[in-house]
């Protein structure tokens, strides 16, 4: 059962251009959400993260919005720079809670 | 100043083979996990410890596996008889504090891989 899903497993973008990573979470209790980046046999890196009290959050060239009533959530990275190409993992807590919840993640790759 | 390490960072062992696989945390973090990524899947939360306070077991998949935090510092993770199913990357990660909001650094992992 995927609490948090990242449904497409790739997207490829022109540098420059905007990049849009989606994620879809069917917990009601998930109140915290979290983006983490991961490059290859390194370890998960925090990115950005919003709180269900809020429907934006940005970070320079990173943005994630939250719809609620949708249970959905998505990561823009404009402009797009070929460092960016990574796994993109979405994941969630609940109530407070310490332990995160991830989706399958999604790999990216920007185009020089 | 030294991030998560993690040891070894592969290890292969045949079926039924009992494994040890240590994380050493950022000094004066209190929160301490340990997460495993099979092939093609998420990660999956396997264990949790918050100072003196009894551990959140809640992912662990089976009574094979099992988890200890000496001193407040070190974690081991022990997985008896293992099985092909346990094949994985198992991620360790510790926090400031407990609470999603307090980012969690991740090492680099230790790639386990059951023949």
């Amino acid at each position: 059962d995927q609490q948090v899903k990242q449904n497409s497993p790739s997207l490829s973008v022109q540098e420059g251009r905007i990049s849009i990573l989606n994620c879809d979470y069917t917990n009601s209790m998930f109140d915290y959400f979290l983006w983490y980046k991961k490059y290859p046999a390194e370890g998960p890196t925090f990115l950005i993260s919003i709180s269900s009290i809020k429907d934006k959050n940005e970070d320079g060239r990173f943005t994630v919005f939250l719809n609620k009533s949708a249970k959905h959530l998505s990561l823009h990275i404009v402009p797009s720079q070929p460092g960016d190409s990574a796994v993109y993992f979405c994941a969630a807590s609940a109530l407070g809670g310490s332990k995160l919840t991830f989706g399958k993640g999604i790999t990216l790759s920007v185009r020089p | 100043g030294a991030g998560v390490s993690q040891s070894p960072s592969n290890k292969v062992t045949e079926k039924g083979k009992d494994v040890e696989l240590r994380c050493d945390p950022i000094s004066g973090h209190t929160a301490l996990y340990w997460y495993r990524q099979s092939l093609g899947q998420g990660l999956e939360f396997l264990i949790y410890f918050q100072g003196n306070s009894a551990p959140d077991k809640s992912g662990l998949p089976s009574d094979r596996f099992s988890a200890e935090r000496t001193g407040g510092s070190v974690s081991t993770l022990t997985i008896q008889r293992t099985q092909q199913e346990d094949s994985a990357v198992y991620l360790c990660a510790s926090s400031f504090q407990p609470g999603a909001s307090y980012e969690q650094y991740f090492g680099p992992g230790t790639r386990l891989t059951v023949t």
